[in-house]
């Protein structure tokens, strides 16, 4: 079983949608992210929950609504997205987050969103 | 701002040779380094990960090299196979906070048979 999974792969949606990615991890971990890929560009850094609270949010738009109800479970609600919003959505998990303590992210293979 | 990047965009190597990529960081005071393999359809996977008080580690058929002096990492892959195929991401962690990775764009290494 993969240790990060997400759905949908892919998602259509016009602009006036609402829809909800969602994350699922089974490392036993406590933080988990969102970023973003956009083509060439580097992985953008969008939300950070440890144990459920959110820690970070990187001046993402109000149209992006995280969500985490518990430490194994990770949603992003969209609504009244933007054709530039069109990317790879990943989740990531790690053990925790803490300063220095130097943990790898594993990532789950995301979800491909596409604004029409 | 962060600038991890990439010398080289792109990676051509014959199947049985070894390849390396390498990652060029600006922040002296990174402290943890990763490298992640992204297939296409996939999501980033991670290879090996180095300390800013080593300088190689070895994996699997992996080496990760850092040059602190001069502020690089590189990645090298023995016997470079075609499964081997795929982008390549280095990332860099401040030291503040661990979730701050800083990714670079990718190397997309191609294998040829």
């Amino acid at each position: 079983e993969t240790g990060v999974t997400q759905t949908p792969r892919h998602l259509v949606m016009g602009m006036t949608n609402k829809k909800s990615l969602k994350c699922e991890q089974h490392l036993g971990h406590n933080a988990m992210y969102w970023y973003k890929q956009s083509a060439k560009k580097p992985l953008e850094l969008m939300f950070v929950y440890n144990f459920k609270e959110q820690t970070e949010n990187n001046s993402v738009p109000s149209r992006f609504s995280p969500e985490c109800p518990n430490s194994s479970h990770l949603f992003l609600h969209l609504h009244t997205l933007q054709p530039e919003d069109s990317a790879l959505y990943l989740c990531a998990s790690s053990q925790d987050y803490q300063t220095n303590s130097n943990q790898p992210q594993h990532f789950g293979d995301g979800t491909r969103l596409s604004i029409l | 701002g962060e600038s991890v990047g990439l010398h080289l965009p792109t990676l051509s190597v014959q199947e049985g040779d070894n390849s390396i990529i390498n990652c060029a960081y600006s922040n002296s005071a990174s402290d943890y380094f990763i490298w992640y393999k992204q297939e296409s359809g996939k999501g980033p996977q991670f290879i090996i990960d180095i300390r800013s008080n080593m300088d190689k580690r070895q994996g699997q058929r992996v080496t990760v090299l850092l040059n602190k002096t001069v502020k690089h990492l590189s990645l090298q892959i023995a016997a470079t196979q075609p499964g081997d195929s795929a982008v390549y991401f280095c990332a860099e962690n401040y030291g503040g906070s661990q979730g701050n990775l800083i990714f670079g764009k990718g190397t997309k290494l191609s294998v040829k048979p």
